[in-house]
């Protein structure tokens, strides 16, 4: 199994839908990260969370939002979608301890299409 | 103009060639530099990382930071049909994996 899993792989959704995005980590680390990434622009951090009572936003927060449920989870939502949500989302992890760039592990994405 | 630049490929070589992937970045303040690897329909994974100028070797990959040009490389010698992959250059100024700065990927592609 994945040390970083993602729910769903893929959804098609409809403008003005709510979506769910959900990640869930066996890795025991505290920090968990939301990237997008669109083609020729690369990943772009949307939220990130140091531990389950620290929420940070990002460079594209808006039209976002984020819950962590657990030091295992961490979801993310687009209350009201729109077409230009249409991207590969990324939940990704960290360990402070692990080197000094704190190494990212990533799940296998979330493809989302919005019409 | 974006903080790391990146050509975005494709780029197809032979097998067995060496093969130089890229960035530029215009923030003085980086200092630690990495290369993500994703495979088609993965997520990137750290292929390598230096902090600071210089190079730093693992097996078939070499990477390379200029400060003074504000370039960074990435080597592979003797290529092989399996690294075939988007190759993402990453920067940043502080050890935080928050403050990452993403290229935006080149696409490889190993001919056998």
């Amino acid at each position: 199994d994945a040390d970083v899993t993602q729910t769903p792989r893929n959804r098609i959704t409809k403008t003005g839908k709510r979506i769910m995005l959900e990640c869930s980590q066996t890795k025991g680390h505290d920090r968990m990260y939301w990237y997008r990434q669109d083609p020729g622009l690369g990943l772009q951090l949307i939220y990130y969370s140091f531990d389950v009572k620290d929420i940070n936003k990002g460079e594209i927060s808006d039209g976002y939002s984020v819950s962590r449920q657990a030091q295992a989870k961490f979801s993310l939502s687009l209350e009201s979608a729109i077409p230009n949500q249409t991207a590969l989302y990324f939940c990704a992890t960290s360990d402070w301890g692990q080197g000094p760039t704190g190494e990212l592990f990533f799940g296998e994405g979330s493809r989302l299409t919005v019409l | 103009q974006k903080e790391v630049e990146q050509d975005p490929g494709p780029l197809s070589v032979p097998e067995g060639a060496i093969v130089s992937l890229n960035c530029t970045y215009s923030n003085s303040a980086f200092q630690y530099f990495m290369w993500y690897r994703q495979y088609s329909r993965k997520g990137p994974e750290l292929l390598m990382y230096t902090y600071s100028s210089g190079n730093k070797e693992d097996g078939r990959f070499t990477a390379q930071v200029d400060k003074s040009s504000k370039y960074i490389s990435l080597f592979i010698r003797d290529s092989q049909p399996s690294d075939s992959a988007t190759y993402l250059c990453a920067m940043s100024a502080r050890s935080s994996a928050s403050k990452i700065i993403f290229g935006s990927g080149t696409r490889l592609s190993i001919r056998p």
